[in-house]
């Protein structure tokens, strides 16, 4: 079965560096979304992504954050300045039309020290 | 703004024990809902698609129905066994133009052997 796959599993990352966090969606998909889990809290959207622009994004997704899709394969999430309260885990979520389920990736574990 | 519930937070069954987990939403003008299965510090992984114009879907031993003038769907399962151990999250997508999900805040199950 066709696989969302994110990279790295886990980031340890001071204060005010900048992460840039990779995923590759499934082929033939094209809609592309980031959402976050901060530990014991709920999952909460980010940012969607299709034609090579943001189509929606949430109030947390701030001016540090950003995303591309630099080679037409890769999805990326650059956080610019890293702080504390970015701790989470962050998934990478791809779907194939309108009405399609989402897929999502094992997600990345970012830990700001 | 869309608010998802889940009930109950957390229950423990013993195995063999047929189940049912609650979800409601505030917005009825849903475009689909789905379910989700977590394992702790791992991803996503879908269970169950149902668009706003179904009222129920069926996978195995699973059966989601879905009530949207009422604003709730339940996750059924039949049988549970100790693999279905895990926290169950139920996510709403708001309307077309939007494709953000909302999460609940799930319902952690433990199925005894």
């Amino acid at each position: 079965e066709p696989e969302v796959t994110q990279t790295p599993s886990h980031q340890v990352t001071q204060m005010g560096q900048e992460v840039i966090l990779r995923c590759v969606p499934i082929s033939n998909h094209l809609y592309f979304y980031w959402y976050r889990q901060i530990l014991g809290q709920k999952v909460e959207f980010l940012v969607s992504f299709y034609n090579n622009e943001i189509s929606e994004k949430s109030e947390i997704f701030d001016d540090q954050f950003s995303v591309e899709r630099p080679d037409g394969s890769n999805f990326t999430l650059k956080i610019r300045s890293t702080k504390l309260e970015d701790s989470a885990m962050y998934f990478c979520a791809t779907q194939g039309g309108q009405n399609y389920g989402y897929t999502f990736g094992s997600g990345t574990r970012l830990t700001v020290v | 703004k869309q608010e998802v519930t889940q009930i109950p937070a957390a229950l423990s069954v013993p195995e063999g024990e047929n189940l049912v987990l609650n979800c409601s939403f505030t917005d009825s003008a849903i475009y689909n809902l789905q379910w989700f299965r977590q394992d702790p510090g791992k991803g996503l992984t879908s269970l169950l698609l149902i668009q706003s114009s179904q009222r129920e879907q069926t996978s195995g031993r699973l059966n989601a129905s879905l009530d949207k003038s009422s604003g709730r769907s339940t996750l059924y399962i039949a049988a549970s066994q100790p693999g279905d151990s895990a926290t169950y999250l139920c996510a709403v997508r708001v309307g077309t133009g939007r494709r953000a999900l909302t999460f609940g805040s799930g319902t952690r199950l433990q199925v005894q052997p």
